[in-house]
């Protein structure tokens, strides 16, 4: 069936760090991929998309790019800050219901200043 | 702007109690849906509502029934609760199929 697989938590980094976040999918067919974001104590956000291949989501200094043929989907930040603690989610979707969503387990990002 | 609001934020039960989570959404979205999340696992999706007056099973819909009581309110019903149902549980809506998922802050269930 169709899946999502991220990296293993946490990832504990300095403040000003590169950031990578590796997320793998699974489909029959050519799903939506999305990145969410939970903070402590709140719902999930969403964060950045991208719906086809090739295609570059970005938002917040984040990106990741909708790579087909390695089926992936990483995100990525160039320097990030304390305020980016968080838990971080990969997700796909079909079109004609994006809100049914397959979510990969999360990974828990904590930066220290 | 309230957004998703869900109730209680948390509860505590009794195996075989029942209660209700209510959900309701102030942005007129046509889309609902009810997820858990369980560490490790991610997020699953129990049930959804594509439109008012319709409902739909998600991937983990065993024990557990839903009511779209109309287009604000979504809410999930627990029977007679069991300790695997221990998770936290989020709702979310959309307005439509390409518009992103806005959710609730969660409840946070423990079944003893």
């Amino acid at each position: 069936g169709d899946s999502v697989t991220q990296m293993e938590g946490p990832v504990t980094l300095s403040e000003e760090a590169f950031l990578t976040i590796n997320c793998t999918y699974t489909a029959t067919g050519y799903p939506s991929l999305f990145w969410y974001v939970q903070y402590p104590g709140e719902g999930l956000q969403l964060l950045l998309k991208a719906t086809k291949a090739d295609d570059k989501g970005s938002n917040k200094g984040f990106e990741a790019t909708y790579r087909k043929e390695t089926t992936s989907f990483h995100l990525e930040k160039g320097s990030v800050q304390v305020s980016d603690s968080a838990v971080y989610f990969c997700a796909l979707s079909f079109s004609g219901n994006t809100g049914k969503l397959i979510f990969g387990q999360g990974t828990t990002l904590q930066v220290k200043p | 702007n309230a957004g998703v609001t869900q109730t209680p934020k948390f509860q505590v039960l009794k195996t075989g109690q029942s209660m209700t989570l209510q959900c309701a959404q102030d942005m007129n979205h046509n889309s609902m849906y009810w997820y858990r999340q369980d560490p490790g696992m991610g997020l699953r999706l129990i049930y959804y509502s594509a439109s008012e007056g319709t409902t739909d099973k998600g991937e983990v819909p065993n024990g557990y029934n839903v009511s779209r009581l109309n287009k604000r309110e979504f809410s999930l019903r627990l029977e007679s609760a069991a300790p695997s149902q221990t998770s936290v549980y989020f709702c979310a809506s959309t307005f439509r199929e390409e518009s992103p998922l806005h959710f609730g802050n969660g409840t946070r269930l423990t079944v003893t």
